[in-house]
């Protein structure tokens, strides 16, 4: 079974430009998360979708981001004007069962930003 | 809220020595604690975690964590470490039900020598 994937596994983008990071969860998880780590720091959430729902975005640093999830299947996150703060690691996870905590939660290799 | 702190962003043992790898959490609600590991060039990959079962967990590759309440730790270890065991390691803590985030801790690598 495939796991969490995500593309592109490495973008470099001039600032000011957009890029859009892509995420294909395993099949069958209703729970879609996305997290980002900037250099040296915590891996900090961003979103929750359930199917299509965001069931939480409070991590979502201003409204140069936009997460989507069309049909409840894939993800995306644009981040449009790009700026070089904006420079991470983004992950994507999913988990199968909705409302129950204890359920693992699957991370995929991330998606290397790096802004210049 | 909830926060984890990693005590040492680097630790380095001998191959063959204990690895201990330290994780304090605060939680205003009981705890689900989980500790992932990443290895070079690959994604997050979950070691163990704690739901509140057993206070002793263990996870794979021969490492384990104890969760004590009263000191608000879930620290890893390892009796043996092995030179694949290099990684870059982190705590993360859950609310106890399914609409919160899970949090993590900076990460703590281990280094690992021969």
């Amino acid at each position: 079974e495939a796991g969490v994937t995500q593309f592109p596994s490495h973008s470099v983008i001039e600032k000011g430009q957009t890029v859009t990071l892509r995420c294909d969860p395993i099949s069958g998880h209703d729970n879609l998360y996305w997290y980002r780590r900037v250099m040296g720091k915590e891996i900090k959430f961003l979103l929750h979708f359930v199917k299509e729902s965001k069931q939480d975005e409070s991590g979502m640093p201003n409204n140069r981001f936009l997460a989507e999830r069309t049909g409840g299947t894939y993800s995306t996150l644009k981040v449009q004007p790009a700026e070089l703060e904006d420079s991470g690691v983004y992950f994507c996870a999913s988990s199968q069962q909705f409302g129950s905590a204890g359920n693992t939660i699957y991370f995929g290799e991330g998606s290397w930003l790096t802004v210049v | 809220a909830q926060s984890v702190t990693q005590l040492g962003s680097h630790v380095s043992v001998s191959e063959g020595a204990l690895v201990l790898l330290r994780c304090n959490y605060s939680s205003s609600v009981p705890p689900y604690l989980f500790w992932y590991v990443q290895y070079p060039n690959q994604g997050l990959q979950l070691l163990l975690k704690y739901t509140s079962a057993a206070t002793l967990v263990k996870g794979i590759n021969g490492f384990e964590a104890e969760f004590k309440k009263s000191e608000t730790s879930f620290h890893l270890t390892k009796p043996s470490a092995h030179m694949s065991d290099a990684a870059e390691y982190f705590c993360a803590v859950r609310g106890p039900t399914g609409f919160q985030k899970l949090v993590f801790g900076t990460g703590t690598r281990l280094l690992v020598s021969p």
